[in-house]
């Protein structure tokens, strides 16, 4: 089973600052296999990354994947007020198919 | 535009069953593989099952492995959630997505509590 572990657990910024993500798998995950998603509260989750780096329908390009293996990074360039939020790694893979990472708050500093 | 409504949650006992409907819209439901992911309260997301477009393949998380079936009916835009032998653990909202690698499209999702 492919366990996913985000860094760090919270990340506090300011508006326009730069957001580096990081998720990092417990075994190689092919990166046509790796998403991010993103969720407000009460709000369901929206894709914003697939294939590693594939930014999704409508995405802003602020938002930019990267990586490969073990080791993914979602970078938000300049952070805008919509962007706090909660962030969720996912690999897609055998057993179990899914698999999210615990999440990433990003909230203003 | 693309539309995933679930309904079907609600409060049942320890034991209970329940069945979550999802229905599906401005997109071609029969090509696209589904999933039943939920969320606990103030919790992550977890993936629950997952169905091929044409529903010949089924997977589910060990946790509803036994319990829980997912069906879908590609004439009805429907998508389904049989769950058997609730436990308290499984109280959560539960999303149905759309995706085979990703999910890229989520319903609102329905809230189940399991509670005596």
């Amino acid at each position: 089973e492919i366990v996913l572990t985000q860094s760090p657990g919270t990340l506090s910024l300011s508006p326009g600052e730069r957001a580096t993500l990081s998720c990092r798998a417990s075994q190689s995950v092919s990166s046509s296999y790796l998403a991010w998603y993103q969720q407000k509260p009460g709000q369901a989750p929206r894709l914003l990354i697939y294939g590693a780096s594939s930014r999704a329908t409508g995405i802003p390009d602020r938002f930019s994947g990267s990586g490969s293996g073990t080791d993914f990074t979602l970078t938000i360039s300049r952070l805008e007020p919509e962007d706090f939020a909660v962030y969720y790694c996912q690999q897609y893979g055998s057993s179990p198919l899914f698999t999210f990472g615990p999440g990433t708050k990003v909230d203003v500093k | 535009q693309v539309q995933l409504v679930e309904s079907g949650g609600g409060l049942v006992k320890p034991g209970g069953s329940l069945r979550l409907s999802c229905a599906a819209s401005g997109f071609t439901f029969s090509d696209y593989s589904m999933s039943w992911i939920r969320q606990a309260p103030g919790k992550g997301l977890e993936w629950v099952s997952y169905i091929s477009s044409g529903g010949s393949t089924k997977n589910y998380a060990d946790s509803v492995k036994g319990r829980f079936t997912i069906s879908r009916d590609n004439a009805k835009n429907s998508l389904y959630l049989q769950m058997n032998s609730l436990r308290a653990e499984d109280s959560a909202v539960y999303y149905c997505a759309s995706g085979s690698y990703y999910n890229d499209y989520w319903g609102q999702g329905t809230l189940v509590t399991v509670s005596s």
